[in-house]
């Protein structure tokens, strides 16, 4: 079954730790995208990789990282220096990179819950 | 950098009307503007996209039409039934930097009732 797979689909986390979300795709798909959704503010980009071992900001990165060691992976490091980290986390994977953007696949998404 | 605009944040309408949801982007070099739909509890899923070259674009009971001068989109939907019921995203692609990267509106939560 191909698809985008993402994984916890809930987490919980103190203050001040560090968590990792999982990301994976067996769509042969070059580019990988990091999505946050906050009710009333649509879907912000986080991070997005268009290949292995490169990845690039996006508008919200701060507090965030990531890694692109593979290309059917691309985990999601919150760190205890984002601000407000609980929300909704969406991993996303297209065929195309470069100024021809094609449809994204969207994973089921994770959510994160600070306490 | 790209600036995508989406109203109405909420549009609720009887079953059998149509909707129209409107998005309004500021890079005038974008060229092409996919919608999306999220159904409650699920991923987002395209469900039409245009490309620049084409000011609009018909898909059986869903369309969207493009101005490119005003820079604005719209996303039409006729003879709505319960099951449009969801949350739509507009987007655009700035072309700047060959990126590959989508901006998206703030969605639009629609309702269609019985």
């Amino acid at each position: 079954d191909g698809g985008i797979t993402q994984s916890p689909k809930y987490l919980f986390r103190k203050e001040g730790q560090n968590v990792t979300l999982s990301c994976e795709q067996n769509l042969n798909h070059d580019a990988m995208y990091w999505y946050r959704q906050d009710p009333g503010q649509g879907l912000r980009l986080i991070y997005y990789s268009q290949i292995v071992n490169d990845f690039q900001k996006g508008d919200i990165a701060e507090g965030y990282s990531v890694s692109r060691e593979k290309k059917e992976s691309f985990p999601l490091t919150v760190t205890s220096a984002q601000k407000n980290p609980t929300a909704f986390y969406l991993c996303a994977s297209s065929i195309r990179t470069g100024g021809n953007t094609g449809e994204l696949f969207f994973g089921e998404g994770s959510r994160l819950t600070v306490l | 950098g790209e600036n995508v605009e989406q109203h109405p944040s909420t549009l609720s309408v009887q079953e059998g009307d149509s909707a129209v949801i409107k998005c309004t982007y500021s890079d005038s070099a974008s060229n092409y503007f996919p919608w999306y739909k999220q159904e409650l509890g699920k991923r987002p899923q395209l469900i039409i996209d245009i490309r620049s070259n084409v000011g609009e674009k018909k898909d059986q009971r869903i369309a969207v039409t493009l101005n490119k001068t005003a820079k604005h989109f719209s996303l039409h939907i006729t003879e709505t039934q319960p099951e449009d019921s969801a949350v739509y995203f507009c987007a655009a692609s700035p072309v700047s930097g060959n990126t590959g990267k989508l901006i998206f509106g703030q969605g639009t939560t629609l309702q269609v009732k019985p």
